[in-house]
């Protein structure tokens, strides 16, 4: 298995919801990253966890708040987010030779 | 902080045409990466290189760490290939994220 799983595919939610999205990966990878890619924009690192433990947060703020339960499992929780974090957001895990393994991504409206 | 820059920002070609991606960063790197992405999709790695060349199919990728620029070529190229093609670099050895350029849009036309 060499693929990153991410779910769901789309997400729309309210400014008071509170949800999940979910990132998987079975390769035995020990990094694993958080990304928000706008529209025709690059991706921005939000998070970064090594061996389970955040290790890089990039200032992002606190109605984005990232799991990672074990060693397969990575969670973005969101909470009150605005209209403006519509996005696609990407997971990737990191392989010890440092090839990346990219999710399709989970795309965000926030209406 | 590194800089990457990518040339040309968009380009269209004709199938079966040669094309050539250029990237360029400012500071030393661990790895760069050559990254494809089909518009709505998500990522594809194609390649990770530290030196030299490494090639995939119809796909070739070099880098020059001296002059710290890299070049991806797609020979007889497809509509397939039409994508957004992102490099990106490693600065460390450990698990920081990527400085990505902005992406090259290619599109081929049949």
């Amino acid at each position: 298995d060499t693929e990153v799983t991410q779910t769901p595919k789309h997400l729309v939610m309210g400014m008071t919801n509170k949800k999940s999205l979910k990132c998987e990966q079975h390769m035995g990878h020990r990094a694993m990253y958080w990304y928000k890619q706008k529209a025709k924009k690059p991706p921005e690192l939000m998070f970064v966890y090594s061996y389970e433990k955040l290790s890089i947060n990039e200032s992002v703020p606190s109605r984005f708040s990232p799991e990672c339960p074990n060693s397969s499992l990575l969670n973005l929780h969101l909470h009150a987010l605005q209209p403006e974090d519509s996005a696609l957001y990407l997971c990737a895990s990191r392989e010890s030779t440092g090839e990346l393994f990219f999710g399709e991504g989970s795309r965000l409206t926030v209406l | 902080k590194n800089e990457v820059e990518q040339s040309p920002q968009n380009l269209t070609a004709q199938e079966g045409e040669f094309i050539t991606i250029n990237c360029s960063y400012s500071v030393g790197i661990s790895a760069l990466h050559w990254l494809q992405q089909h518009p709505g999709g998500g990522i594809v790695s194609l390649f990770m290189l530290s030196s030299g060349k490494k090639k995939h199919g119809r796909l070739i990728a070099t880098i020059n760490i001296q002059e710290k620029h890299s070049s991806l070529h797609i020979t007889a190229s497809h509509p397939r290939d039409s994508a957004v093609y992102i490099c990106a670099v490693a600065s460390g050895g450990g698990a920081d994220g990527l400085t990505f350029g902005k992406g090259t849009h290619l599109i081929i036309q049949p």
